[in-house]
């Protein structure tokens, strides 16, 4: 099957606790982002990624880290610095060209105890 | 101002409707635009590339004004599967290629 996988749906955490969400694809999209959804609100970009072992802070980085050190690859740490981590994580990537939209991944809803 | 800006609705129409919905945007370094649909607690998933002359899918027809920097979606003969939030999503030019969402305008068709 091609296209994203995020890893869980769903996961559970006590707060304090660092957790790492997984994005792998198969498409071969040069660029990766992870998006924050809040419910009834539109999304927000935490970090994206052009190329292998770079990435940039979006609008909301504070709290998260991630690293992309293969192509299919971009896994998002939620860490207990970030003060309201329950939301909806989307992972979407694209081949960097033009005109090319953005695939997205089914989600990991992140709630926190 | 933001970048991009919808009406967040939402839109409550009967079926068989027509209902249209507006995108501005305020970098005129926009090159690519698109809309997307966003189903209750899933993933965003591609609607419709916008062209520079317009396209039209079945009932969708999007349109893309330059000049005034928007876009717009219409749904004919709207169906009670038509409902979902509509995100309209533009990308820079240049290397980076930023990408933006629109928050989003939500349709809801009534029987």
């Amino acid at each position: 099957d091609g296209g994203i996988t995020q890893s869980p749906k769903y996961l559970f955490r006590k707060e304090g606790q660092n957790v790492t969400l997984s994005c792998e694809q198969n498409l071969n999209h040069d660029a990766m982002y992870w998006y924050r959804q809040d419910p009834g609100q539109g999304l927000r970009l935490i970090y994206y990624s052009q190329i292998v072992n770079d990435f940039q802070k979006g609008d909301i980085a504070e709290g998260y880290s991630v690293s992309r050190e293969k192509k299919e690859s971009f896994p998002l740490t939620v860490t207990s610095a970030q003060k309201n981590p329950t939301a909806f994580y989307l992972c979407a990537t694209r081949q960097s060209s033009s005109y090319n939209e953005q695939f997205f991944g089914p989600g990991t809803r992140l709630t926190v105890l | 101002r933001k970048e991009v800006e919808q009406d967040p609705g939402p839109f409550n129409v009967p079926e068989g409707a027509t209902v249209a919905f507006n995108c501005t945007y305020s970098n005129s370094a926009s090159q690519s635009f698109f809309w997307y649909r966003q189903d209750c607690r899933k993933e965003p998933k591609l609607l419709m590339s916008v062209y520079s002359s317009g396209n039209e899918d079945g009932r969708f027809t999007a349109q893309l004004n330059r000049a005034s920097q928007y876009i717009s979606l219409l749904i004919r003969d709207s169906k009670l599967s038509d409902s979902a939030t509509y995100l309209c999503v533009v990308i820079l030019s240049g290397g980076y290629q930023k990408v933006t969402f629109g928050t989003g305008t939500k349709l809801q068709v009534i029987p």
